[in-house]
């Protein structure tokens, strides 16, 4: 297992064109969360899924925002309509139930542009 | 979950301990403290946790004091590579899910 995968890496859109971000978690981990991060600020927590259950949404999730993750493996978050201000790294992380032994593990980001 | 407070920024000499504080004054008693770092344009590495005792890995220690108010992550001999953002977190609910809430970290720089 090569860890927690995100794609695309990069991704730049126009104004008004919806977006899918995809996570790949690690296998046997059965919760996965979405965060999103802007320049200089630590990562804001979107929303979390155990197994295919979404259980928490933050406020930060507006109606443009959707994720899914059917079957409770790959989990994708879509943005409808994107606006300048969804510029940001989008993160996704996994973990095991209970309190894991090392923590959540992140993926690399993907990194949105909004033009 | 309590809130942190950490410098923005700390310098260490490269081969030299860096020891990064954290404060948690409101810390409850079920409440853990974890520490991350994320290197730039990457997504954040766990590094280590705990309760109360103070705990060692491979990567840091972490010592705690005993009124769990303040800790501190101690990397024992700093390298260029460890250059990155770490951040303090406190945790309450980390066996039932939900999110950990970042604060804006202490910017490490290691310096030749």
């Amino acid at each position: 297992d090569t860890g927690v995968s995100q794609d695309p890496r990069h991704k730049i859109t126009k104004r008004g064109q919806n977006v899918t971000f995809r996570c790949d978690p690690i296998s046997e981990h059965n919760r996965l969360y979405w965060y999103r991060q802007t320049l200089g600020q630590g990562p804001e927590f979107l929303t979390y899924f155990q197994n295919e259950a979404q259980l928490e949404k933050s406020r930060l999730l507006s109606d443009r925002f959707s994720a899914e993750r059917p079957k409770g493996s790959f989990s994708t978050l879509e943005i409808q309509r994107t606006e300048q201000g969804d510029s940001a790294m989008y993160l996704c992380a996994s973990s095991p139930s209970g309190r894991p032994a090392g923590g959540y593990t992140f993926g690399s980001g993907t990194r949105l542009t909004v033009v | 979950d309590a809130k942190t407070t950490q410098p923005p920024s700390m310098d260490c000499a490269e081969g030299r301990a860096a020891n990064l504080p954290c404060n948690h004054s409101t810390i409850s008693g079920n409440e853990y403290v974890y520490w991350y770092r994320q290197i730039h344009s990457q997504g954040p590495q766990y590094i280590i946790h705990g309760l109360k005792n103070n705990e060692t890995n491979e990567m840091a220690s972490l010592i705690i004091t005993e009124d769990r108010k303040s800790s501190t992550l101690i990397l024992p001999h700093a390298t260029l590579r460890d250059t990155a953002v770490y951040y303090c977190i406190v945790d309450g609910v980390g066996t039932s899910g939900s999110r950990l809430t970042f604060g804006e970290g202490t910017q490490l720089t290691v310096n030749p």
